[in-house]
């Protein structure tokens, strides 16, 4: 199985600060058709995981735009501009170009 | 609107077996492929089974093969998990997860299976 590798696993950023976490994988993750399957998902304490990037860059309906996705074959990022209070919580990358998915541990960001 | 609404989940004993449900609606529930997730208390994420929207082909984690099996009645919308010779470290919240291709779009609330004696 593709082994997805986050950094840090704990993340204080003080608010309007940006933050900034790594997400590297063991395979590459271009598939065939060309695409790259990188996911990065937010969970906030008590929720369900919501999508916030597919395919390494592109955003889901909703999601601001101080979120933003980067990086190309097994290392990628995912940058957020200036945080606010509502993005703390574990936020978690995760692979679909190989069988099975698989997850990064989490990395958990919380206001100083 | 996408919902998916998981049941099912009660404390169970080692051994014991147990079914989960989902029921979906919001899309074409036939055309998509649909996973199992679970998170063990304060843990992360793991995959769990994956089933394609006509129900033929089935995966599983390596953790759980033998053990469970993923079906699904398109008829009803609903997506199911029978859990069997369950362990403690089965013990998790389960979440019922719609495919995208490559990623996952929509996931349920969750529901908490404890095995514990």
């Amino acid at each position: 199985d593709v082994v997805m590798t986050q950094s840090p696993l704990s993340l204080p950023v003080t608010l309007g600060q940006p933050a900034s976490i790594s997400c590297r994988s063991s395979q590459s993750l271009v598939y065939s058709d060309g695409n790259t399957y990188l996911n990065w998902f937010h969970q906030r304490p008590g929720q369900s995981p919501r999508r916030l990037i597919y395919k390494v860059s592109n955003w889901d309906s909703g999601v601001p735009d101080r979120f933003s996705g980067s990086g190309s074959g097994t290392e990628f990022t995912l940058k957020i501009s200036r945080v606010e209070a509502e993005d703390v919580g574990v936020y978690y990358c995760m692979q679909g170009t190989h069988w099975p998915y698989t997850f990064g541990q989490g990395t958990k960001l919380e206001v100083k | 609107e996408v919902q998916l609404v998981e049941s099912g989940g009660v404390v169970v004993q080692p051994g014991g077996s147990l079914r989960l449900s989902c029921a979906a609606s919001g899309f074409t529930f036939d055309t998509y492929f649909m996973h199992w997730v679970r998170q063990g208390p304060g843990k992360g994420l793991e995959w769990v089974s994956l089933i394609s929207g006509d129900g033929v082909r089935k995966y599983y984690a390596d953790s759980v093969k033998g053990r469970f099996t993923v079906s699904r009645d398109n008829s009803k919308n609903s997506l199911y998990l029978q859990m069997n010779s369950l362990r403690i470290e089965d013990t998790a919240l389960y979440y019922c997860a719609k495919d995208s291709g490559g990623s996952i779009d929509h996931w349920g609330q969750g529901t908490l299976v404890t095995v514990s004696s």
